[in-house]
């Protein structure tokens, strides 16, 4: 399968600790997003990667929030100090379109995230 | 502000009948739409788009229609089949993020 792949799928945490998520997203994908979903709503874009430059912050990620893409193919969300309001799903997803063409986004499963 | 509304949260029909999901966007910038359909504990999975030059684009049994002046998209899904039951969820683009609606559960009766 040559899906988008996030790991880990499901994550329990204590309020405090910090997590790490990964994303694997289909190869020679160049863009590549973080999403968050809660109960009830769509998901909310958080923030969006060009190969390996990060070129869009939503105010939705704040400073505890940082997301990677080192060499322009997997990417990391990492949160920092997490509260229980950052219980959600948090999605990825990749594409690949030329400069100024309309894009389909890919999401992968999802990485369920539950702070004690 | 919501920019996507689904304003149907849910929507029951049965099987062989046509589904109709309805949504609307306030950003006239918005340029590219697409419908996810989503199962529980799943990320969404891409089922059509369309652009805003088009008002209408088929793919087999679903068809996007989509009406600018009214800023107003849908999608009939035909014939319908258990299978389909899920959350579908309406998107918008102005360039790369998605601006997603609230979805809308479907429940398709055999």
């Amino acid at each position: 399968d040559t899906g988008v792949s996030q790991d880990p799928r499901h994550k329990i945490t204590k309020r405090g600790q910090n997590v790490t998520f990964r994303c694997d997203p289909i190869s020679e994908h160049n863009r590549l997003y973080w999403y968050r979903q809660t109960l009830g709503q769509g998901p909310e874009f958080l923030t969006y990667f060009q190969n390996e430059a990060q070129l869009e912050k939503s105010r939705l990620l704040s400073d505890r929030f940082s997301a990677e893409r080192p060499k322009g193919s997997f990417s990391t969300l990492e949160i920092q100090r997490t509260e229980q309001g950052d219980s959600a799903m948090y999605l990825c997803a990749s594409s690949s379109a030329p400069t100024g063409a309309w894009e389909t986004q890919y999401f992968g499963p999802g990485t369920r995230l539950l702070v004690l | 502000d919501q920019q996507v509304k689904q304003n149907s949260p849910s929507l029951s029909v049965q099987e062989g009948r046509i589904s109709i999901l309805n949504c609307d966007y306030t950003n006239s910038m918005f340029d590219y739409f697409l419908w996810y359909k989503k199962y529980p504990a799943e990320g969404p999975t891409f089922l059509i788009s369309i652009s805003s030059i088009k008002d209408k684009n088929e793919d087999g049994r679903f068809t996007v229609f989509l009406n600018k002046s009214a800023k107003h998209l849908s999608l009939h899904i035909v014939p319908s089949q258990p299978g389909d039951s899920a959350v579908y969820f309406c998107a918008a683009s102005a360039g790369t993020a998605l601006i997603f609606g609230k979805g809308t559960t479907l429940s398709v009766s055999s």
